[in-house]
């Protein structure tokens, strides 16, 4: 139990065009869920939290213009890179906090990259 | 304000040694949560523990086990009998809240090689 689905798990894009990012509790529903990049070599960072039904909360310096989020159910929240350009290019992973306050899943990871 | 440091940045060791990675952490909360997860090389996280801070019982799971110290802020993890499987890099987390409903910070990590 407990799964977090995460697609695509590669996106090639060209610079300027948008991509989606979709993070999916399959068999839990998740009230916050949490999105992080990761650079090569480097710890995760969180991004936003996200949470079903109001507007996402950024952490300081990530453009919330740039990355958009949008939690509109219980199980499914997703990333928008809009306009996006090789400084993008990065791992993106979400987790979700399960509704029982059981802990946290992490989806597998989408790898971006934006040339 | 949450912090955790894993100050190693690389460990190398030969199959069959035992390693620990070290995991320092910072936290004005009183309730709060720590976690380790295993990142191979395909980016997927991988759940290992997660401990809360009114448990400091030290356990063990197989060929892992963690020794959680409050009186110096440190969660320690070690490998016994390291395996090339075992190549990773191993990432200590920090929640906090009553629930660990809070968002998760990461330490750096620490890249771990392990040679046949």
């Amino acid at each position: 139990g407990a799964v977090v689905s995460q697609h695509p798990s590669r996106v090639i894009c060209k610079s300027g065009t948008s991509v989606k990012i979709e993070c999916r509790s399959l068999d839990f529903q998740a009230t916050t869920m949490f999105w992080y990049r990761q650079f090569p070599k480097q710890s995760l960072m969180l991004m936003a939290t996200s949470n079903e039904g109001s507007k996402a909360t950024y952490e300081q310096g990530v453009e919330k213009d740039k990355f958009l989020i949008n939690h509109a159910s219980l199980t499914l929240s997703t990333l928008t890179v809009t306009s996006a350009h090789p400084e993008d290019s990065s791992f993106y992973i979400c987790s979700a906090q399960r509704t029982d306050n059981y802990g946290y899943t992490f989806g597998s990871g989408t790898r971006l990259t934006v040339v | 304000a949450q912090k955790v440091t894993q100050a190693q940045t690389e460990i190398s060791v030969v199959e069959k040694e035992d390693v620990t990675l070290d995991c320092v952490y910072e936290t004005r909360d009183t309730t709060y949560y720590l976690f380790w997860y295993k990142q191979p090389p395909s980016g997927e996280l991988v759940f290992l523990i997660r401990r809360n801070s009114f448990d400091e019982q030290n356990e063990i799971s197989g060929r892992y086990s963690w020794n959680f110290q409050k009186s110096t802020s440190s969660f320690n993890f070690t490998i016994t009998a390291s395996q090339v499987v075992d190549s990773a890099v191993y990432f200590c987390a920090l929640s906090e809240g009553k629930t660990g409903g809070f968002k998760t910070i990461f330490g750096a990590g620490t890249r771990l090689f392990v040679k046949a």
